[in-house]
């Protein structure tokens, strides 16, 4: 079924190493964001793309980076992991003007 | 600084009776307004959504209502089902933006 596929669904990453979260969607989605879900806090936006080639900060950009690779992928970097990164990372795509997204699985990330 | 917020984050009601959720956001720019629904291990997948020019819209077993005076919108399942035992996130945005900001979510069992 078309959607959004997120890799890796688990990972577990020693603090200062570096890790990059894929996202791909098959929907020809303009829009793309990063969210991510810890206890208590909700959804929070880490980074989005409105479009292929722009890129813009969320609430909670600080420690991570972001590449629209091209329309149907965008990606999210740790560059140094962090204990506080640890959290579940959604990835969501958006069908024009709807704000019904489609979110990813998502991926389950623990830094010790 | 939330600007959407749901309080008492669980709810817990009998098979067949009515479930209840609470939103109320302070942005006054706000004028769209969805509800999502999350099972555990899965991303949120979109519910219901409302345009502030409504103060009501229903899909089925859901009805959102909306207060815009009060700042107020409620998600109400009639009859509540065992398959709606989830984390229910409302969401909110000025439309023509390109972010939602999300609520902390509520967690509803629905006891059979």
């Amino acid at each position: 079924n078309a959607g959004v596929t997120q890799t890796p669904k688990f990972q577990v990453l020693k603090t200062g190493q570096s890790m990059t979260l894929q996202c791909a969607q098959d929907m020809n989605h303009n829009s793309m964001y990063w969210y991510r879900q810890d206890p208590g806090m909700g959804l929070r936006l880490i980074y989005y793309s409105a479009s292929e080639g722009t890129t813009d900060k969320g609430e909670v950009p600080n420690g991570y980076n972001v590449s629209r690779l091209n329309k149907r992928e965008f990606s999210l970097r740790l560059e140094s992991a962090a204990p506080s990164q640890t959290s579940v990372y959604f990835c969501a795509s958006r069908p024009g003007q709807s704000y019904g997204y489609t979110f990813g699985s998502g991926t389950r990330l623990t830094v010790v | 600084d939330q600007q959407v917020k749901q309080n008492s984050p669980s709810l817990s009601v009998q098979e067949g009776r009515i479930s209840i959720l609470n939103c109320d956001y302070t942005n006054s720019m706000f004028d769209y307004f969805l509800w999502y629904k999350k099972y555990p291990a899965e991303g949120p997948t979109f519910l219901i959504s409302i345009s502030s020019i409504k103060d009501k819209n229903e899909d089925g077993r859901f009805t959102v209502f909306l207060n815009k005076s009060a700042k107020h919108l409620s998600l109400h399942i009639v009859p509540s089902q065992p398959g709606d035992s989830a984390v229910y996130f409302c969401a909110a945005t000025a439309y023509g933006n390109n972010r939602l900001a999300f609520g902390k979510g509520n967690q509803v069992v629905v006891i059979p």
